[in-house]
């Protein structure tokens, strides 16, 4: 079965500083992969999500993302955070085709001090 | 608003009580979840409905029983839970079901067991 690994339980930050947030997954075959986001009080959102091509995937709010198939891995990076990105990130997999569940990590939460 | 409505925000029910939770999408997906949400665990897939069909339960206890009367209604039915059954219980819902497209969250409910 596949899973995912979140390794940063909870990033501290100033801001301006540059993010990489940690994403591993476990299974070896094709995969979608996402991240979603959950800002205090509000629901999880779709960050981005990456299906095929270009592996550095762009969202919103100036995030992107760069699936790395032989390191298994999917960070989340943003080159100059603001306070408002304060929230819990979390990473999903599943596996395209059928019917595949999408997989969640444990979620890292990012504080960012003004 | 995300297009899926969960109610009540809040819910604080005893041992022996039997409540419900409702959450409902004007979206037109197929597909809807119930997933739970804990401190520092991944978020718990605990039913598929695809079609207004289960197709997956992923070994809930007998005390949480989900009804989904149509593709834009799903239920939790809950009765004589647990204490560590507090927890924040989300409603997703997708397209369809396994296509890794993303989800669409509802803001959830936040139940405290006493």
């Amino acid at each position: 079965a596949q899973s995912v690994s979140q390794h940063n339980h909870h990033v501290i930050l100033s801001e301006a500083a540059s993010l990489e947030l940690g994403c591993n997954y476990s299974y070896g075959g094709t995969v979608n992969l996402f991240w979603y986001v959950q800002y205090p009080g509000q629901h999880l959102q779709l960050l981005l999500k990456y299906f095929s091509g270009d592996p550095l995937v762009k969202g919103i709010k100036g995030f992107e993302a760069e699936f790395i198939k032989s390191k298994f891995s999917f960070n989340l990076r943003k080159p100059s955070v603001q306070w408002s990105d304060t929230a819990e990130y979390f990473c999903a997999v599943n596996r395209p085709g059928g019917y595949q569940k999408v997989t969640f990590g444990t979620g890292t939460k990012l504080q960012v001090i003004p | 608003e995300t297009g899926v409505t969960q109610t009540p925000r809040h819910l604080v029910m005893g041992m022996t009580n039997k409540k419900s939770l409702k959450c409902e999408q004007h979206l037109g997906h197929n597909a809807m979840y119930w997933y739970k949400q804990s401190a520092k665990k991944p978020l718990e897939l605990m039913f598929v409905y695809n079609f207004k069909e289960q197709t997956e339960n992923n070994s809930v206890p007998s005390r949480f029983s989900p009804e989904c009367p149509n593709s834009s209604h799903l239920f939790l039915h809950l009765h004589t839970l647990q204490p560590e059954d507090s927890a924040l219980y989300l409603c997703a819902s997708s397209q369809d079901f396994g296509t890794g497209d993303g989800y669409t969250f509802g803001s959830g409910t936040r139940l405290t067991v006493v």
